[in-house]
């Protein structure tokens, strides 16, 4: 099984931050991706990654951006940080029309 | 219009009862079908993927209706452990999964 790993499960941060999170997984996946989950939306596609240094916009790219500078790990940026942002962050790696395997989660506080 | 819509429930079930529920989706282009399941404060895991003739795995039935843009999973001899939320995920032959908002189970002794 793959396995990935997100860098905190827990973060608190203040309006304004620059916020880093942070993904790596194991199993040599082409495509990893990061999504954010809020009560009765579902899961949200922000950015993806189908390479070293590739990106694509997700769904709701606004106030994000990504980094991808090794295969294994694929880092989410809130550039400033708003409260609106206060959410559950999901990496995950895999297929599209495939399985994709999660990651634990961070949950995010923006104060 | 959310691309794919689910009933949010709770399903509130005793043990040993049977629960389905199902899952409607907009783009007729839709070309891969999915159950995960999301335990509480935890990563959504596959449960099964759902093929055009219907699948079984053990105590789970998924089916797919194409003409009616809905698929279904169908819950049998339900366990406490069955106690999570599902979600609905569709692939619409594009680079990305789209997902429900998930169904609610909770199975009671």
């Amino acid at each position: 099984d793959v396995k990935v790993t997100q860098s905190s499960r827990y973060l608190v941060k203040r309006t304004g931050e620059k916020v880093f999170l942070e993904c790596v997984q194991d199993m040599d996946h082409e495509n990893m991706f990061w999504y954010r989950q809020d009560p009765g939306l579902g899961l949200r596609l922000i950015y993806f990654s189908y390479d070293v240094k590739m990106k694509e916009k997700g769904d709701i790219p606004e106030g994000y951006s990504v980094s991808r500078e090794k295969k294994e790990r694929f880092s989410l940026i809130l550039e400033s940080a708003s409260t609106n942002q206060t959410s559950m962050y999901l990496c995950a790696a895999g297929g599209y029309t495939d399985t994709q395997y999660f990651g634990p989660g961070t949950r995010l506080t923006v104060l | 219009r959310k691309e794919v819509e689910q009933d949010p429930g709770p399903f509130n079930v005793p043990e040993g009862a049977t629960v389905a529920f199902n899952c409607t989706y907009s783009n007729s282009a839709s070309q891969s079908f999915f159950w995960y399941r999301q335990d509480c404060r935890k990563e959504p895991k596959l449960l099964m993927s759902v093929y055009s003739s219907g699948n079984e795995d053990g105590r789970f039935t998924a089916q797919l209706n194409r003409a009616s843009q809905y698929i279904s999973l169908l819950i049998r001899d339900s366990k406490l452990s069955d106690s999570a939320t599902y979600l609905c995920v569709v692939n619409d032959g594009d680079y990305k999964l789209s997902f429900g908002a998930g169904t609610t189970v909770t199975v009671r002794a």
